[in-house]
Formats: C-alpha cells, sequence, structure tokens
C-alpha cells in the first residue's frame, strides 16, 4: 500500500509569508494528488486536485505542483483565514483512498 | 448549491450499532459515485468506504470490513452506513463526501456527524 507522508507536522507562517507544504508518496501516484483545508470544527474543504488544478472557487494564492512521488503546496502569502490543517490525498489506484497524516499551518 | 448533509451520530455502547445517513441535495446523486470517510477525535482522515453511482461497485477499508455496509437510495438522494460490532476505534467523525467527476477526489463534504462508541 502507497504512504503519504507529509511535511513538516507543523508550520509556523506570519501572515502575509509564504508557506510551502510537502507531501511525498512512497511510489508513484502519477499526478492523482489532491490537497485539502481543514480548520477547527469544519469538514475538509477540496483545493487542488491532479497535483496541480485548483478546485472551484479557490483563491490563486493556492497553487499545487509536483508528480510521482514529489508534491507540494504553495500559499504565495498567507492570510488569516489559510491558518488550518492541509492534507494531502492519492487517488491514482483506489481502494483504498490513503491521505497524509497532516501539515498545520499556524501564525508565528 | 450542493450540500450533503450526515445524521445518525451519538453514543453507543461497544458491540452496538449505527445506522448513519447522507442527505444530498443540489446535484443529481445517481450520477455520482460517494465515500465516506471518518476521524478520530484530534487525528487525520481515514477513507471508510466506496460506491459508485449505481450501488454495484463497493468498497471497505480493512479496517470495517465485514462490519460497515454503504448503501444508497438514488429516489431519495441518500447515502446510508450501516456500521456494526462497533468498538471504540470506531469513535470518530464520520463525513460522506462526493466524488468528483474528474477523478478519485472529493469535491463536496458533508458536515459530518460524530460517532462515540463507549460503555
Amino acid at each position: 500500500e502507497i504512504v503519504m507522508t507529509q511535511s513538516p507536522g507543523t508550520l509556523s507562517v506570519s501572515p502575509g509569508e509564504r508557506a510551502t507544504l510537502s507531501c511525498r508518496a512512497s511510489q508513484s501516484v502519477s499526478s492523482n494528488l489532491a490537497w485539502y483545508q481543514q480548520k477547527p470544527g469544519q469538514a475538509p474543504r477540496l483545493l487542488i486536485y491532479d497535483a496541480s488544478t485548483r478546485a472551484t472557487g479557490v483563491p490563486a494564492r493556492f497553487s499545487g505542483s509536483g508528480s510521482r512521488t514529489e508534491f507540494n503546496l504553495t500559499i504565495s502569502s498567507l492570510q488569516s483565514e489559510d491558518f488550518a490543517v492541509y492534507y494531502c490525498q492519492r487517488y491514482d489506484n483506489w481502494p483504498p483512498w490513503t491521505f497524509g497524516q497532516g501539515t498545520k499551518v499556524e501564525i508565528k | 448549491e450542493v450540500q450533503l448533509v450526515e445524521s445518525g451520530g451519538g453514543l453507543v455502547q461497544p458491540g452496538g450499532s449505527l445506522r448513519l445517513s447522507c442527505a444530498a441535495s443540489g446535484f443529481i446523486l445517481r450520477s455520482y459515485e460517494m465515500n465516506w470517510v471518518r476521524q478520530a477525535p484530534g487525528k487525520g482522515l481515514e477513507w471508510v468506504s466506496y460506491i459508485d453511482s449505481s450501488g454495484s461497485t463497493i468498497y471497505y477499508a480493512d479496517s470495517v470490513k465485514g462490519r460497515f455496509t454503504i448503501s444508497r437510495d438514488n429516489a431519495k438522494n441518500s447515502l446510508y452506513l450501516q456500521m456494526n460490532t462497533l468498538t471504540a476505534e470506531d469513535t470518530a467523525t464520520y463525513y460522506c463526501a462526493r466524488v468528483n467527476e474528474d477523478g478519485g477526489n472529493s469535491d463536496y463534504w458533508g458536515q459530518g456527524t460524530l460517532v462515540i462508541v463507549s460503555s
């Protein structure tokens, strides 16, 4: 089974700064990689799919990159509403669908 | 507006059963595959079960196989998860999620329903 590993576990960033989150797959998942944002007490929200395609309504400051085993989610200029936990998810060969363990983006 | 609303969660004793429901609106449920995903308190996301648009293809995570049953009633715009032989490890918020037409990711999620398994 493919394991998804996210780093760092916690990222401390000041508002207005750039944040880069990483997700590594233990085997190639091609570009079948999604990113979700989850705020406390809320459901996950799809941000990016197919590694780099923004979901409907997602601000342009969110961008995804990478393929095969190495992926990044970049938030170009952090806004207050962006402080949350971010998960990556592979969906190349399913089942199962597997998620990374999450990266918490907190205010520095 | 796409909406998914889960219900049926609550407190149940170990070994007990619960049936979760997910009411869909704002889209044609019969056109979409669906997932159940859960999240234990303070933990990450875990996929639980999948059902295709007609209900003919179903998958389960190993952790729930043989105990949980996913089903759907497209005429009622509803998705279900029957959970039997519950253990403390099943304590989690359960989300229903629509599978994106573009692939296996989930583009809309419900707000979740909390299941607590405790004596």
